[in-house]
């Protein structure tokens, strides 16, 4: 079982649409989570972090935690065609060897499409 | 604006060459982490540093080694390469963790 995992895709969702991304992890010691945004042929960029229960909003953007289900979401509201890229879900684990640790998942394509 | 920069956009090399590839940032941080990406299996952690001249290993250190002697400079070095080494390695850093990591722009090395 991957320790991160997330729905590959490719995701394809109207403009305007709300475009939910999904993921989950497998150790329950984890204490932030992430999103990064990636673009074709451009490196990763922070969009989200969570580290408590429940939503959390920044614009346009809602990261939604549930530590008990080991489950991670990202909501984009009114989707833009710039918004297509590659979301990736990264999980910090505490403690021990995984100290500063990152582990992400493969990444969720999405399309906007106009 | 955090910058890293690293040597190389694109790289080829032959199978049993060593081969580094040099990561600098400038802001000052004292973490910094070497990934390589693959289609299919995401980013996937090869070495990271929490400070000078220190070094852990990552899920996937098979193969390679880094070097880490002055704050802003860290380095992945492959000793002897070989094919399945050809891949997309991206340099993050960032001032603490667990705290947002900035991406330089990635090698693509070819490894023929």
């Amino acid at each position: 079982q991957k320790e991160v995992e997330q729905n590959s895709g490719p995701l394809s969702v109207p403009e305007g649409a709300i475009a939910s991304l999904n993921c989950t992890y497998s150790d329950r010691g984890s204490q932030s989570f992430f999103w990064y945004r990636q673009y074709s042929g451009k490196s990763p960029e922070l969009i989200m972090f969570i580290y408590s229960n429940g939503d959390k909003e920044d614009g346009r953007f809602t990261a939604q935690l549930n530590k008990a289900s080991q489950y991670v979401s990202l909501l984009i509201r009114d989707s833009q065609p710039s918004d297509s890229a590659t979301y990736l879900c990264a999980v910090h684990q505490s403690g021990g060897t995984s100290y500063g640790k990152l582990t992400f998942g493969q990444g969720t394509i999405l399309t906007v499409h106009p | 604006d955090v910058k890293v920069t690293q040597s190389s956009r694109y790289l080829v090399k032959r199978t049993g060459e060593k081969v580094f590839l040099e990561c600098v940032q400038d802001m000052d941080h004292e973490n910094m982490f070497w990934y390589r990406q693959d289609p299919g299996l995401g980013l996937r952690l090869i070495y990271f540093s929490y400070d000078v001249k220190m070094k852990e290993k990552g899920d996937i250190p098979e193969g390679y080694s880094v070097s880490r002697e002055k704050k802003e400079r860290f380095s992945l070095i492959l000793e002897s390469a070989s094919t399945n080494q050809t891949s997309m390695y991206l340099c993050a850093s960032s001032l603490w963790v667990p705290y947002e990591q900035y991406f330089g722009p990635g090698t693509r090395l070819t490894v023929t």
